[in-house]
């Protein structure tokens, strides 16, 4: 069965520091990689999406950047925290095929800028 | 572009009470629909799905309907549990391959609290 591996679970990083969340799935092969956030209080919101290693598409302009690295390795990045980038972020992978059209997602990063 | 609009929250119920969360969408096209389930402090999980007008998804006494003509799809339950507690998310999806799988559009969530 497919499984998909987030972390770390919770993080606490003073601003202008960098940050790297790492995603990988098992199981699956060819994946849709996704990283949504979800600010406090409000629903969420699709940052990256990949289709293939090295291949990252931008849902919103900020101050966090993608990359795929290997087909079921997704890594999300910065080079600066900004608090505003204080937020929970959910990795998520779909299948490139077939009937159903469901994301999956791991258990998510608790990321607090300070 | 695509949008999912849910009821306002929270939702406050007590044990046994039924459960409606309303959910409608802007979409073009023939979307598939989903409702996903977020504990505290955990990812989401997938609760019920429909592909297509009419169907109905079901899962842990939980259903929604797929309305395309009035473009809805609530989630009910019959007899909320303590252990229902959580935030729910309507989304959808459009239909086809390749880039378009997974790529969900959410409604802002509703806050369902049960208490005993």
């Amino acid at each position: 069965s497919q499984t998909i591996h987030q972390w770390p679970a919770t993080l606490v990083q003073p601003v202008g520091s960098p940050l790297s969340l790492e995603c990988t799935v098992e199981g699956t092969s060819n994946p849709n990689l996704y990283w949504y956030r979800q600010a406090a209080g409000r629903g969420l919101q699709l940052l990256f999406y990949s289709v293939g290693i090295g291949q990252i598409s931008s849902e919103v302009p900020q101050n966090l950047s993608a990359s795929r690295p290997q087909d079921r390795q997704f890594i999300l990045s910065s080079k600066k925290l900004l608090l505003s980038d204080s937020g929970f972020y959910l990795c998520a992978w779909s299948p490139r095929t077939g009937s159903g059209t469901e994301a999956f997602f791991g258990q998510g990063t608790r990321l607090t800028v300070v | 572009g695509d949008s999912v609009t849910q009821m306002e929250g929270p939702v406050t119920l007590s044990e046994e009470a039924f459960l409606t969360i309303n959910c409608t969408y802007t979409a073009t096209g023939y979307p598939s629909l989903f409702w996903y389930v977020q504990y505290p402090g955990e990812g989401l999980q997938l609760l019920l799905k429909a592909t297509k007008a009419d169907d109905k998804g079901s899962n842990k006494g939980f259903e929604a309907t797929y309305r395309k003509e009035t473009t809805s799809f609530h989630l009910e339950k019959g007899s909320v549990q303590v252990s229902d507690s959580a935030v729910y998310f309507c989304a959808l999806s459009r239909i086809g391959g390749g880039t378009s799988y997974g790529k969900l559009t959410f409604g802002q969530g509703t806050i369902l609290t049960v208490h005993p």
